[in-house]
């Protein structure tokens, strides 16, 4: 199994472009994630999914938009790219939300907004 | 909601075994505890859960008192790639929800191991 898989790993933009990161799961896991995390800092949850179709805001979702049309996958929708938004994106998944084996993460995006 | 306290960083010669406490005096009936470990530029990484009392698998064990008010995760004799960053999680079963626990990581436990 691949896991959680994020494309690109490295993207720089310019203020005001717009790009989508890309999030796929092969573990059939209900509930994904996105989290961002700045230089030092812990993770901020962006926006969450409970399965096809539904999704809801997390601790800081302003910028930002999510779709979920699949149970595989969860992409995350940058507008008008901001500095403030330069960070490191991670998606996950979960089976049973925090239990169990809790959840699975991706290898990251790191976003720089020039 | 059931608030994490944990001590922002700790230092720790190899071979040592290590314990991060970490406090959530809040905790409700259906909460567990879950920690994870993170490595520079990857993503965080399950490493333990339990609900009460001691739990053990092969990279660590979680010590969680009768009031489960706070809980320990205890490294045995670790070694340079132990040094990460610990999250430890407070969260119940079920559908994750707005603004629930289980949803934030914090900014967890920096843990250095020193040759």
């Amino acid at each position: 199994n691949a896991g959680v898989t994020q494309t690109p790993k490295f993207r720089i933009l310019k203020i005001g472009q717009s790009m989508t990161l890309q999030c796929t799961q092969d573990m059939n896991h209900n509930y994904m994630y996105w989290y961002r995390q700045d230089p030092g800092m812990g993770l901020k949850l962006i926006y969450y999914s409970v399965g096809a179709g539904i999704t809801d805001k997390g601790e800081v979702p302003n910028g930002y938009n999510v779709s979920r049309s699949t149970t595989e996958d969860f992409p995350l929708r940058l507008e008008l790219a901001a500095p403030s938004q330069t960070s490191v994106y991670f998606c996950a998944s979960s089976y049973l939300g925090s239990t169990g084996d809790g959840y699975t993460f991706g290898s990251g995006t790191r976003l720089t907004v020039v | 909601l059931a608030k994490t306290t944990q001590p922002i960083s700790m230092d720790s010669y190899e071979g040592q075994e290590v314990n991060i406490t970490c406090s959530h005096n809040n905790i409700a009936t259906n909460d567990y505890i879950t920690w994870y470990q993170q490595f520079p530029s990857q993503g965080p990484r399950f490493i333990i859960q339990g609900y009460k009392t001691k739990v053990t698998n092969e990279v660590a064990s979680l010590f969680i008192p009768a009031d489960r008010k706070s809980s320990t995760l205890s490294l045995p004799r670790v070694s340079l790639s132990d040094t990460a960053v610990y999250y430890c999680l407070v969260g119940d079963i079920g559908p994750p929800q707005t603004g629930a626990n289980n949803l934030f990581f914090g900014t967890g436990t920096r843990l250095t191991v020193i040759p």
